[in-house]
């Protein structure tokens, strides 16, 4: 499976944009880039997900490099209740059948703090 | 609310027990997952049920028993578990790979301790 990297943790304060990056130099020309996250005591959720366009939903926008080796997570404007661990994974494309393509490999992710 | 629920939520289980997770879903899915996730480790797979057959066994000791008799609902059973295994134990559902959007849904986990 490629692998993606993240920082660790980052910290943001209240109503300010957040950038949060992540790694993967090896995708393949198929690969999906996921992410989800994680709030505290609650399982992950899904947040968005893209190919090479930059893709928006109501939660986030994710801005992918036109090499495709690195991709962004924006939350526009953090809000207290963002503050999760976030996870950059990268999957099998969905029409892909196939046992590879149910799995979901989560990293360690970036734990984000927002300040008041 | 995501669809998805688990019972119970919090579980003490001396080493002898047997007890079972549950896991229901809401949200017309055909995959089913058990997932582990242990403390300061990553998410680790455990099993997943596809139109409910096995089609993954992550390398999961046998104390750990799952079982899937419908679409909606899935069980871990367990058994002579060891306090290792105290973790979050969380359930998840999507649709079958190949049948449009695959994101993963997953539920507020189960806490097991184990004495």
């Amino acid at each position: 499976d490629a692998k993606t990297t993240q920082p660790n943790s980052m910290e943001s304060n209240e109503e300010e944009p957040v950038h949060l990056p992540c790694n993967h130099s090896t995708i393949s020309g198929t690969d999906y880039i996921h992410w989800y996250r994680q709030l505290p005591s609650q399982g992950p959720e899904y947040v968005i997900h893209g190919l090479t366009s930059n893709v928006n939903n109501r939660m986030a926008s994710l801005a992918i490099a036109e090499d495709r080796k690195s991709s962004t997570l924006i939350l526009h404007r953090a809000t207290l209740r963002d503050a999760a661990v976030y996870y950059c994974i990268l999957r099998d494309p969905p029409h892909l059948r196939g046992g590879s393509n149910y799995k979901l490999t989560f990293g360690k992710g970036t734990l984000l703090t927002v300040n008041p | 609310e995501t669809g998805v629920t688990q019972t119970p939520r919090h579980l003490v289980m001396g080493m002898t027990n047997k007890k079972s997770l549950k896991c229901e879903q809401h949200l017309g899915h055909n995959a089913m997952y058990w997932y582990k996730q242990s403390a300061k480790k990553p998410l680790e797979l455990m099993f997943v049920y596809s139109l409910e057959e096995r089609v993954e066994n992550n390398s999961v000791p046998s104390r750990f028993s799952p079982e899937c008799p419908n679409s909606s609902h899935l069980f871990l059973h367990l058994h002579t578990l060891q306090p290792e295994d105290s973790a979050l134990y969380l359930c998840a559902s999507s649709r079958i790979p190949g049948q449009g959007a695959y994101e993963q849904y997953f539920g507020p986990g189960t806490r097991l301790t184990v004495t």
